[in-house]
Order: structure tokens, then C-alpha cells, then sequence
């Protein structure tokens, strides 16, 4: 059964680094063809693609954030993580991670709970 | 990158009636379109990838259809838990992009 769970501050002030984990289960990500990405939502607002990182350890970001976001995985491969610099207020949503369903179908087919982060002074 | 714009915007639709949510890429995505149902609260769950292909566990009143830059999500028969807001993704090139959503309610 494959889980994914979110984790963050919460809360953050502006300018502040944010750093988010997912921890998951029932899947490695050294197997080939598995990917992890962070997305994330404005409350009441649509999806935006954040980052992903694959079983090779290649990473791929979203240009219009790519000078801010860093995405990692540890060495057991069981968390992937999220640094964002310089937070600001338009950075407040639930951050999810996601694992797609398959590499010729890049659709997430498991999704994290999500975790809120508020940034606010 | 790639836009991806979904009408309408909302809908209301009667218990049994079918519905309709079209999504339309700003360039060809060959067939790379997943959608997605979220409810209140909960995350995203994946109904549709590869533009036609039903997820496991998904009733069969969803169906996807579409090429090229036109794809759409079918509900055959609306029913009370199909009330939420749906997506759809593009998975064709970095940076994967969805829709604006679809908000469904129950008349």
C-alpha cells in the first residue's frame, strides 16, 4: 500500500526559508520509473506543480519559482524534501506530495494529505 | 509552458443526469491528460490518466476521451458523491500544469 504524509512549520514569517518533508511508504524511489513531486493550492484556488525528483536523482522545477525551491531525497529513499527561500504571503497554501502512476503516464495517482503552511509576520 | 483552460467554470447538474467538463491545451499533448476529483478538505484523486484510461477503483460512469489539444471528462449518470471540483493535468512537458477547475453540484 503505497502512503505519502506531508510535513512543515506551518507557520512561517517572510523572507524565511521554507522546508518541507514527505515521508512515504510502500514504494522506494530507487526503484526505476518512480517519481515524487510537490504541488501545491492557495485555499480555494487550482493546483500548481512545484518540483519533482525521480529514481535517477534527477530534479526538474517549475521556472517560475526554480531560483527558490530545492528538492532532495535522502539516501534510503524513503523522504523527499522541499526548501523554498524568501518565502513571501503568496506562498501560503497546503503543499502536497505526490507519487505518479507510472512514467508513460504522468498522472499522480498518490497523493500526501497535504500540509498548510501560512506565512505571516 | 503549457495552459491548460477547462470549461465551464461550474455546473449544476440533476441525480442521473450525464455531464461534460472540457479541457483544452495551448499545444498537443498527446494524449498525456489525467483528471482529477477533489472534495472539500481532501487531496486530489486521480480518475482518469492517459486521456481514457479509468483508474482503478473509479466507477465506470467516468470516462475520458480527446486527442490533441481537446480532451473531456464524461460522468454518465451524476450522482451525490460526484459533487466536487475537478482537474485536469497535463504530464506532456515540464512544468506539468492543470486547469483552473470545475466546480459540480448537485441541483
Amino acid at each position: 500500500q503505497v502512503t505519502l504524509k506531508e510535513s512543515g512549520p506551518g507557520m512561517l514569517q517572510p523572507s524565511k526559508t521554507l522546508s518541507l518533508t514527505c515521508s512515504f511508504s510502500g514504494f522506494s524511489l530507487s526503484t526505476s520509473g518512480m517519481v515524487v513531486s510537490w504541488i501545491r493550492q492557495p485555499s480555494g484556488k487550482s493546483l500548481e506543480w512545484l518540483a519533482a525528483i525521480d529514481w535517477d536523482g534527477d530534479k526538474y522545477y517549475n521556472p517560475s519559482l526554480k531560483s527558490r525551491l530545492t528538492v532532495s531525497k535522502d539516501t534510503s529513499n524513503t523522504q523527499v524534501f522541499l526548501k523554498i527561500t524568501s518565502v513571501d504571503i503568496a506562498d501560503t497554501a497546503t503543499y502536497y506530495c505526490a507519487r505518479i502512476l507510472t512514467i508513460a503516464a504522468i498522472s499522480f495517482a498518490y497523493w500526501g494529505q497535504g500540509t498548510l503552511v501560512t506565512v505571516s509576520s | 509552458d503549457i495552459q491548460m483552460t477547462q470549461s465551464p467554470a461550474s455546473l449544476s447538474a440533476s441525480l442521473g443526469e450525464t455531464v461534460s467538463i472540457e479541457c483544452l491545451a495551448s499545444e498537443g499533448i498527446s494524449n498525456s491528460l489525467a483528471w482529477y476529483q477533489q472534495k472539500p478538505g481532501k487531496s486530489p484523486q486521480l480518475l482518469i490518466y492517459g486521456a481514457s484510461s479509468l483508474q482503478d477503483g473509479v466507477p465506470s460512469r467516468f470516462s475520458g476521451s480527446g486527442s490533441g489539444t481537446q480532451y473531456s471528462l464524461k460522468i454518465s449518470g451524476m450522482q451525490p458523491e460526484d459533487e466536487g471540483v475537478y482537474y485536469c493535468q497535463q504530464g506532456y512537458k515540464y512544468p506539468y500544469t492543470f486547469g483552473a477547475g470545475t466546480k459540480l453540484e448537485l441541483k
